[in-house]
């Protein structure tokens, strides 16, 4: 069946990089997501990678593709507190569904 | 960006009441709609999903006569929780597809989410 599956939690300092990692089970997935939830609220859509792709970067965030592994990893350099929230990978299934993975928690030390 | 409004944020009731939530993309329009349930610390659970002018499609394990959908219009969907009861209590948030989301001529099928909605059943 289908599977994502990520870290609990994450914890760095400030102005270092963050590497969150996810791993995912069906192959045949066509875009794969990252979205930010900060408490309380919904997801926000940060950057997403279409399934032929190996990197793709926006900024501060850097997106790579393993497709051979199944191996999806967010990097956001120079993190922020304001970075700090739950981290969610998503791939879109054939039928169109996301399958979300259980959200990374970033902690931010000043 | 578009943008897809819940309503309300957050609400408590009574346990045997039912309790209606919103779902309203703002400008733009979605033929789907989704809705999601997230528990504490946990990810979002597919519940349904919602076509405008037709029945919704729930998850296996999801109630339909628990959770009620109806999708009126290209701008609104609408979760109803029937009867609730305090293990209902819960995070509820929907997402929206537009219809009309374009990348480089292919649409990525981008999700635009609700803020959430918090259920409190007494």
């Amino acid at each position: 069946g289908e599977d994502v599956e990520q870290s609990l939690f994450l914890s760095v300092r400030e102005g270092d990089s963050s590497v969150i990692n996810c791993t995912y089970t069906d192959s045949s997935s066509t875009y794969l997501y990252w979205y930010k939830q900060e408490p309380g609220a919904g997801l926000q859509l940060l950057t997403y990678i279409f399934s032929n792709m190996d990197m793709k970067q926006d900024q501060r965030l850097t997106v790579l593709l393993n497709k051979k592994d199944k191996h999806l990893s967010l990097r956001i350099a120079d993190t922020q507190t304001g970075d700090s929230a739950i981290y969610f990978c998503a791939e879109r299934n054939q039928g169109g569904k996301l399958i979300f993975g259980q959200g990374t928690e970033l902690s931010v030390k000043p | 960006g578009a943008v897809v409004s819940q309503h309300p944020s957050w609400v408590i009731c009574k346990s045997g009441t039912s309790v209606k939530i919103e779902c309203r993309s703002l400008d733009f329009q979605a033929t789907t709609m989704f809705w999601y349930r997230q528990f504490p610390k946990q990810s979002l659970m597919l519940m349904a999903t919602s076509n405008e002018g037709s029945k919704a499609t729930y998850e296996q394990g999801v109630e339909k006569d628990k959770f009620l959908i109806n999708h009126a219009s290209l701008t609104l969907s609408t979760l109803t929780v029937t009867s609730a009861h305090p293990e209902d209590s819960s995070f509820y948030i929907c997402s929206a597809r537009d219809r009309g989301s374009r990348f480089g001529g292919a649409n990525t099928g981008e999700l635009f989410f609700g803020e959430g909605s918090r259920l409190t059943v007494l």
